[in-house]
């Protein structure tokens, strides 16, 4: 089973409205939790991570996430979201100690004009 | 500029055959890592190595074998025993033991069985 969930395989949403992504992780202790996009055809691009400290994390072309350890939780939002934003997005999770990222299967955004 | 390099860009195979595909990155990561891409089931590590001459299975490797001869170079050798090798390839590399550093990834290959 994966460590890392991401709950819904498509998100729609319009131009200018706000956009959640959501990802739920397992890792016990102090995990580090990453966000990737991919645009087609193309390798994976580092949005933001969480390693410690602020639980609100601000990322590359407006995006953040915040992360709640009570809900295990590390949802990806922008306030108002761009066509340009459509794309794939995975929520990765990686041991503290450790090196081997383990990803969501990913959620496609459809942001409409 | 740093980063890391994946071609063919896309690459068509004959039923039977063996295709390699080339990944070669000038970040200085120790560690390099192949995963698959499927629609609809995200990413699944085939092989993984986290130092010259030394390489792990992930999750997904029959069918699949690897090479690292050098730091820089991580090819997958995609063999005749996969039987269902359509599928976009990613590279990526990392920092061994800094697993805050992220992954740096290729911009992938996409493989067709013709």
């Amino acid at each position: 089973a994966q460590s890392v969930a991401q709950p819904e395989d498509q998100v729609n949403v319009a131009e200018g409205n706000p956009l959640t992504v959501k990802c739920t992780y397992s890792v016990s202790g102090n995990p580090y939790l990453f966000w990737y996009v991919q645009y087609p055809n193309r390798g994976l691009q580092f949005l933001l991570k969480y390693i410690t400290g602020d639980n609100l994390v601000k990322g590359s072309y407006g995006f953040e996430a915040e992360f709640n350890k009570s809900q295990t939780s590390f949802h990806l939002k922008k306030p108002s979201a761009l066509v340009s934003d459509s794309a794939l997005y995975f929520c990765s999770e990686v041991k503290a100690a450790g090196n081997k990222l383990t990803f969501g299967g990913g959620t496609r955004v459809l942001v409409k004009p | 500029d740093g980063g890391i390099t994946q071609s063919p860009k896309y690459l068509f195979r004959k039923e039977g055959q063996n295709v390699t595909l080339s990944c070669e990155q000038n970040l200085n990561h120790d560690a390099m890592y192949w995963y698959r891409q499927d629609p609809g089931q995200g990413l699944r590590l085939i092989y993984y190595s986290q130092i010259v001459n030394d390489f792990q299975k992930g999750d997904i490797a029959e069918g699949y074998s690897v090479s690292r001869e050098k730091k820089e170079s991580f090819p997958l050798t995609v063999t005749s025993a996969q039987k269902n090798p359509t599928a976009f390839y990613l590279c990526a590399s990392s920092v061994p033991g800094q697993g805050a550093s992220g992954y740096t990834f290729g911009s992938g290959t996409r493989l067709t069985v013709v």
